[in-house]
């Protein structure tokens, strides 16, 4: 089975600033995909960023991208000059290659951007 | 097409009584995925379908709950003799298997059992 952990229940950050969101997972899988889907207040969950296990290279999506540590099972989110339309829940999520098909999700961070 | 759609958005529904939520995928898409949000969680797997076979059912889809896909194309979710503890959001998701593995979601259908 798998497992997704996301330690941050809530965080804030001013505008324009820096912030990263953890996560870590477990799996038995060797094929796995890694994602962070953002869930705006009241809106539909929509994917920021994925990333294939067997790639060792971080994936990056504009100003989002991930710090993926294999070896240690974490895969954090960083967001670059963050603003407002940032503000959401955010979820990390796993799905292996073949097998298990459906998405495993952590309990998520709420992200509040601040003016 | 624009995305995965459901209907309807909201729904409330006395104890009891039974309800059906319909999704609509991507075109395209051959996978269909069920899950099921409570208020501060993540979402939980219910079931999935490929085409129009339903090829996994989470325990957490009781005997109550049933769901078809005819035609491998829109899906529904029907809940019978619901409970207040049905009270959730129902997501919808679609993919196209062997392309890539990024399930698109819908907007949801929020049930309130009252």
């Amino acid at each position: 089975a798998q497992t997704v952990t996301q330690s941050q229940p809530e965080m804030s950050v001013q505008e324009a600033e820096t912030v990263t969101l953890s996560c870590t997972y477990d799996t038995s899988e060797n094929n796995y995909y890694l994602f962070w889907y953002k869930q705006p207040p009241s809106r539909q969950m929509i994917l920021v960023i994925r990333q294939e296990a067997y790639k060792q290279q971080n994936a990056t999506e504009n100003r989002f991208s991930v710090n993926f540590q294999k070896a240690a099972k974490s895969f954090s989110l960083k967001i670059s000059d963050s603003q407002l339309g940032d503000t959401a829940m955010y979820f990390c999520a796993t799905i292996s290659n073949f097998g298990n098909e459906k998405l495993t999700f952590g309990t998520g961070t709420r992200l509040t951007i601040i003016p | 097409d624009t995305g995965v759609s459901q209907n309807p958005r909201h729904k409330i529904t006395k104890r009891g009584q039974n309800v059906t939520f319909r999704c609509d995928p991507i075109s395209e898409h051959n996978r269909l995925y069920w899950y099921r949000q409570t208020l501060g969680q993540g979402p939980e797997f219910l079931t999935y379908f490929q085409n129009e076979a339903q090829l996994e059912k989470s325990r957490l889809l009781s005997d109550r709950f049933s769901a078809e896909r005819p035609k491998g194309s829109f899906s529904t979710l029907e809940i019978q003799r619901t409970e207040q503890g049905d009270s959730a959001m129902y997501l919808c998701a679609s993919s196209l298997k062997g392309v890539e593995e990024t399930q698109y979601f819908g907007p949801g259908t929020r049930l309130l059992v009252l």
